[in-house]
């Protein structure tokens, strides 16, 4: 049982660029999370799923897209990357029962030059 | 406004004493609180939770205290070994967030503990 996976673990982009994070999960969960982790931060929303086709926005949404087509894939999308955006992005998912807890992918560590 | 806070940013103990991380919150909506170990390039791992209908949850050595009219949440290890050396992260979910279980997080506290 792999959890939540995200590839890749690190890249390097340079400013303008774009780039996809992927996120799967083999839980059957229908929640899933993408957040980021500045240094010396907690995490911070960035959108949130709960189920296919169903997508909303967290608190810091501006630069980022995402879609839901799958219960399994959550990907994250930079259109044009920015050096705020140097960060690592953290996946997480949920199933339904109330009172669960997330549980996270191992992150992926962008910088953007 | 930072609604979960770790005013400690680091905490030193030695190996075999206890470690005891706090938490506050300011949203009275919080229901249902974690707290989350994280080693470096790894993704948070799920330590101990409580809901706020309770005070006191514990799981062998980690044990969580809430003291809802302080808004403050304590996490407790006991006996501390060198392999808690991580950063811990407190998090709060409920009404308060807004709905469909998502987490706001403190910024964390790394512990580290000392052979």
């Amino acid at each position: 049982n792999a959890g939540v996976t995200q590839t890749p673990k690190f890249r390097i982009l340079k400013i303008g660029q774009s780039m996809t994070l992927q996120c799967t999960q083999d839980m059957n969960h229908n929640y899933m999370y993408w957040y980021r982790q500045d240094p010396g931060m907690g995490l911070k929303l960035i959108y949130y799923s709960v189920g296919a086709g169903i997508t909303d926005k967290g608190e810091v949404p501006n630069g980022y897209n995402v879609s839901r087509s799958t219960t399994e894939d959550f990907p994250l999308r930079l259109e044009l990357a920015a050096p705020s955006q140097t960060s690592v992005y953290f996946c997480a998912s949920l199933g339904t029962g109330g009172n669960q807890p997330q549980h996270f992918g191992d992150g992926t560590r962008l910088s953007i030059l | 406004d930072q609604q979960v806070k770790q005013n400690s940013p680091s905490l030193s103990v030695q190996e075999g004493r206890i470690s005891i991380l706090n938490c506050d919150y300011t949203n009275s909506m919080f229901d249902y609180f974690l707290w989350y170990k994280k080693y470096p390039a790894e993704g948070p791992t799920f330590l101990i939770s409580i809901s706020s209908i309770k005070d006191k949850n514990e799981d062998g050595r980690f044990t969580v205290f809430l003291n809802k009219s302080a808004k403050h949440l304590s996490l407790h290890i006991v006996p501390s070994q060198p392999g808690d050396s991580a950063v811990y992260f407190c998090a709060a979910s409920g009404i308060g967030t807004g709905g469909s279980e998502k987490l706001v997080f403190g910024k964390g506290t790394k512990l580290t503990v000392n052979p």
